[in-house]
């Protein structure tokens, strides 16, 4: 079946540091990529979306590029900031699926120290 | 803010009690997921209404059931509760549910303990 992989956290970088979240996938078809982040207290926020191979989503700094070759959707941002500390989630969903469930991998918590 | 409501912000009950969790879509929006997260399973689907119709269940528990009303409300009803229930319940909203290119918009989620 579909899974979603992604790197075990914690991880902890220093402000303007280079970040790099790595997420890797399995699924049948042509699935929609997604990475969601959950500040402390909230809930899941869609970051950004890849619909088809070589999309790259972008947002607030972040983005990832769809590979499809190497099955990954690997999040970078080039400056990270305080603020930015929260749990990343990558995700696909199944878009040849009768039902648009969107699989989630375990989450990466991301701490930013200033 | 991205438009889901989801009421109780937080819930305390006992064993074996019964809890009615609601949430309320985007304004226009047909699907609503519900999902469990907990620390040590993560973040669980449990189950997919759209339209009033369920589409698609993932581990939810026979203790548990769920359903969409015609003003597209949904509540999911948590029965015969345990200690092991306790965790944070997120609801989520899509527009359509086929094509899986359409991304979830979550609420804040409830907070259950069960003590």
């Amino acid at each position: 079946g579909n899974s979603v992989t992604q790197m075990e956290g914690p991880v902890t970088l220093s402000e303007e540091a280079f970040l790099t979240i790595n997420c890797t996938y399995t699924a049948t078809g042509y699935p929609s990529l997604f990475w969601y982040v959950q500040y402390p207290g909230e809930g899941l926020q869609l970051l950004l979306k890849a619909t088809k191979a070589d999309d790259k989503g972008s947002n607030k700094g972040f983005e990832a590029t769809y590979r499809k070759e190497t099955t990954s959707f690997h999040l970078e941002k080039g400056s990270v900031q305080v603020s930015d500390s929260a749990v990343y989630f990558c995700a696909l969903s199944d878009r040849d699926s009768s039902a648009s469930k969107i699989i989630f991998g375990s989450g990466t918590r991301l701490s930013i120290r200033p | 803010d991205s438009g889901v409501t989801q009421t109780p912000k937080h819930l305390i009950t006992a064993t074996g009690q019964r809890v009615t969790l609601r949430c309320s879509p985007r304004s226009g929006d047909l699907s609503v997921y519900w999902y469990q997260q907990s620390l040590d399973q993560g973040l669980q689907f449990l189950i997919q209404y759209y339209n009033g119709e369920e589409r698609a269940k993932g581990n939810i528990l026979e203790r548990f059931s769920a359903q969409q009303f015609p003003d597209l409300h949904s509540e999911l009803n948590l029965s015969s509760l345990e200690l092991g229930d306790s965790a944070l319940y997120f609801c989520a909203s899509s527009p359509r549910v086929a094509s899986g290119a359409y991304e979830q918009y979550f609420g804040p989620g409830t907070r259950l303990t069960v003590t």
